[in-house]
C-alpha cells in the first residue's frame, strides 16, 4: 500500500507570494493533519480534516488555510508569505479519527521563503 | 493545556550502549502516547504507542511503558546501533481534540 505522498517536495518562494501544498493520504485513510516543523518551534499542529470538515485548528494566523476533497486528498495554502514561514510542512493521515489511532507521515514539503 | 516535555539532546552513545530518552506529559484524562522517529530528510515514522495506563509499547528493540502515576513514557533500548541515529519525538493525543502534541525531539547519535 502506498504511503502518504506530498507534492512538491521542495519549493522556493518570495515574500508576499502565496503557495499551495498537496497531500495524498494512504488509501482508505479519511483523517488528514498538517504540521509545521522548524528548528526553533519544533512540530506545531496546523489543522486536521475528516470527511472534508476541519475539526481542529492550531494557533496560526488566517494566512494559513486548508481543505480536504471528497477523495480525502488535502491541500494547504499559505498567502502573503513571510520569511518566518520557511519550514518543513508535514502531512499525516490516519485511518479514522480518534486519539488511539496512529498517524502516518509523508516526507514533507520543504518551503523556503526568500 | 496539554503538553509534552522531552529531555534535551543531543544524546551521544557508543554502539551497544543502553538508551533512555525521558518523556513526561501533562494532559487531562487518559491520552494515548506515541514515540516517533525521524531520519534525516524524511518524515516521521511511528515507533511505538500505548493507549492506556501500564501498557507497554515495543518495536525494533525499543520499548516504553505508559506510567499514569508519574505521567511519563520514557523510551528505552537495551543495545543501540549506529542505524538508530535519528531524532526521536514523544507525542500525545487526547480524546476529542483530533490533534497530536509533540515534544521538541531528542537527537540521538550512536558512534561505532
Amino acid at each position: 500500500k502506498a504511503g502518504v505522498t506530498q507534492t512538491p517536495r521542495y519549493l522556493i518562494k518570495t515574500r508576499g507570494q502565496q503557495v499551495t501544498l498537496s497531500c495524498s493520504p494512504i488509501s482508505g485513510h479519511r483523517s488528514v493533519s498538517w504540521y509545521q516543523q522548524t528548528p526553533g518551534q519544533g512540530l506545531q499542529f496546523l489543522f486536521e480534516y475528516f470527511s472534508e470538515t476541519q475539526r481542529n485548528k492550531g494557533n496560526f494566523p488566517g494566512r494559513f488555510s486548508g481543505r480536504q476533497f471528497s477523495n480525502s486528498r488535502s491541500e494547504m495554502n499559505v498567502s502573503t508569505l513571510e520569511l518566518g514561514d520557511s519550514a518543513l510542512y508535514l502531512c499525516a493521515s490516519s485511518l479514522v479519527a480518534g486519539e488511539s489511532h496512529e498517524q502516518y507521515f509523508g516526507p514533507g514539503t520543504r518551503l523556503t521563503v526568500t | 493545556g496539554n503538553s509534552v516535555t522531552q529531555m534535551e539532546g543531543p544524546v551521544t552513545l557508543s554502539e551497544e550502549a543502553f538508551l533512555t530518552i525521558n518523556c513526561t506529559y501533562t494532559a487531562t484524562g487518559y491520552p494515548s502516547l506515541f514515540w516517533y522517529v525521524q531520519y534525516p530528510g524524511e518524515g516521521l515514522q511511528l515507533l511505538l504507542k500505548a493507549t492506556k495506563a501500564d501498557d507497554k509499547g515495543s518495536n525494533k528493540g525499543f520499548e516504553a511503558t505508559y506510567r499514569k502515576e508519574t505521567t511519563s513514557f520514557h523510551l528505552e533500548k537495551g543495545s543501540v546501533q549506529v542505524s538508530d541515529s535519528a531524532v526521536y519525538f514523544c507525542a500525545l493525543s487526547s480524546a476529542g481534540t483530533y490533534k497530536y502534541i509533540f515534544g521538541t525531539g531528542t537527537r540521538l547519535k550512536v558512534l561505532a
